[in-house]
């Protein structure tokens, strides 16, 4: 298994541009959750999905979207990139209800927006 | 909301001690607190859980308590190693699945 995956590690961007980050998880997960972490800031969800074709937004959603149109699959958008979005970003899953409550994490993606 | 609070400050410790870290929480008592570890570069890797109704939970050298009194967790590793430096966050969750998590307090084992 290669658990969650994220693409890409790397990016850079310039002010306005856009693009998506995708995450892939191979564990059959039901939830999946997109974070950035920020230096003295922690890890702070931006948008979650609780199964497929669900998303929710979460402490941090403003200039994300986000889809799940594949269980395994939850991708993240940036559609006009700004400064402010420059971040590590972390996504994470784990099974549904009932289920264990810990999150697997990706490796993260470094974002600069320049 | 929740707010989960960890020390800031690094915490530096020799080599063989044990090292506790605290998390406190705000507000309602979550019904678990989960302890993860990150290493610079990498995304958080999950280790302990442990529930409301639990006091102390064991897994090697990791033992982790939670008082509800107090409103704190705190989480120790025995026997500390080099190898143990990182960061730990706290996280606490109770009735959904959006776990609020702390910013994690760096360990800094000394050989």
């Amino acid at each position: 298994n290669a658990g969650v995956t994220q693409t890409p590690k790397f990016r850079v961007l310039k002010t306005g541009q856009s693009m998506t980050l995708l995450c892939a998880q191979d564990m059959n997960h039901e939830y999946m959750y997109w974070y950035r972490q920020d230096p003295g800031m922690g890890l702070r969800l931006i948008h979650y999905s609780v199964g497929e074709g669900t998303t929710a937004k979460g402490e941090v959603p403003d200039g994300y979207n986000v889809s799940r149109l594949k269980k395994q699959n939850f991708l993240l958008g940036l559609e006009s990139a700004a400064p402010s979005q420059t971040s590590v970003y972390f996504c994470a899953s784990r099974p549904g209800a009932g289920g264990h409550i810990e999150q697997f994490f990706g490796p993260g993606t470094r974002l600069t927006v320049l | 909301s929740q707010k989960i609070e960890q020390n800031s400050e690094a915490l530096n410790i020799q080599e063989g001690k044990t090292a506790t870290l605290t998390c406190n929480y705000t507000n309602y008592s979550p019904a678990y607190l989960q302890w993860y570890r990150q290493d610079p570069g990498r995304g958080p890797v999950f280790l302990l859980l442990i529930r409301e109704n639990e006091k102390e939970k064991r897994k090697e050298r990791l033992k982790v308590t939670f008082d509800t009194t107090l409103k704190q967790s705190l989480f120790h590793i025995t026997a500390s190693q080099p190898a143990d430096s990182a960061t730990y966050l706290c996280a606490s969750s109770r009735g959904s699945y959006i776990p609020t998590f702390g910013r994690g307090t760096s360990l800094i084992v000394h050989p």
